[in-house]
């Protein structure tokens, strides 16, 4: 398996532009997240998807679009990319209730995407 | 709203003693509480999961206190080796379980020398 894949590693954007992160997820887990992780902030939701078709907002929206087309996948969309947008951007996923897991609260972590806005 | 405090400060360490880091929180208690390990240009990885009713969690060298009166999660690390050097999160239950929606604190450095 290999877990949560994230695209692109690295990206450098002007401001007023537009991009699309993607994840990916092969654990056929329900729930997914994503965070911006900022220097003395911690990591800090955007939005959360309990399932294929849903998603809810988190802590700090604005700015961003979010996409659950399947149960694999989850995309973060900047429409206006802004300086404050700098940041670090992971996605994560969580095992489904009554997964037998063992740990069903835990969340899995993507490798994350640097994203600069200059 | 719910806030998170954990030591800013980098802690320094030598091998072969306990790290101890604390993560500290305001207003309610949640349902469960994180610990999350995270190295340098990597995602998070987690370590440990306690609940409002457990006192203390262990896994291996690793322990994790929950005081729901002082507001308050202590991580240790036992017997800490150089490979230990890492950030350390702590993350709250944000509402309810069902979402698993967590709120993290910044982190501490762990800096463990030989």
């Amino acid at each position: 398996n290999a877990g949560v894949t994230q695209t692109p590693k690295f990206q450098v954007l002007k401001t007023g532009q537009s991009m699309t992160l993607q994840c990916a997820q092969d654990m056929n887990h329900n729930s997914m997240y994503w965070y911006r992780q900022d220097p003395g902030m911690g990591l800090r939701l955007i939005y959360y998807s309990a399932s294929e078709g849903t998603t809810d907002k988190g802590e700090v929206p604005n700015g961003y679009n979010v996409s659950r087309l399947n149960k694999r996948e989850f995309s973060l969309r900047l429409e206006s990319a802004a300086p404050s947008q700098t940041s670090v951007y992971f996605c994560a996923s969580r095992p489904n209730a009554g997964a037998g897991t063992g740990a069903i609260d835990e969340q899995f972590f993507g490798p994350g995407t640097r994203l600069t806005v200059l | 709203s719910q806030k998170i405090e954990q030591n800013s400060e980098a802690l320094n360490i030598q091998e072969g003693k306990t790290a101890t880091l604390t993560c500290n929180y305001t207003n309610y208690s949640p349902a469960y509480l994180q610990w999350y390990r995270q190295d340098p240009g990597r995602g998070p990885v987690f370590l440990l999961l306690i609940r409002e009713n457990e006192k203390e969690k262990r896994k291996e060298r690793l322990k994790v206190t929950f005081d729901t009166t002082l507001k308050q999660s202590l991580f240790h690390i036992t017997a800490s080796q150089p490979a230990d050097s890492a950030t350390y999160l702590c993350a709250l239950l944000r509402g309810s379980s069902n979402t698993g929606k967590l709120i993290f604190g910044q982190g501490t450095t762990l800096q463990v020398k030989p």
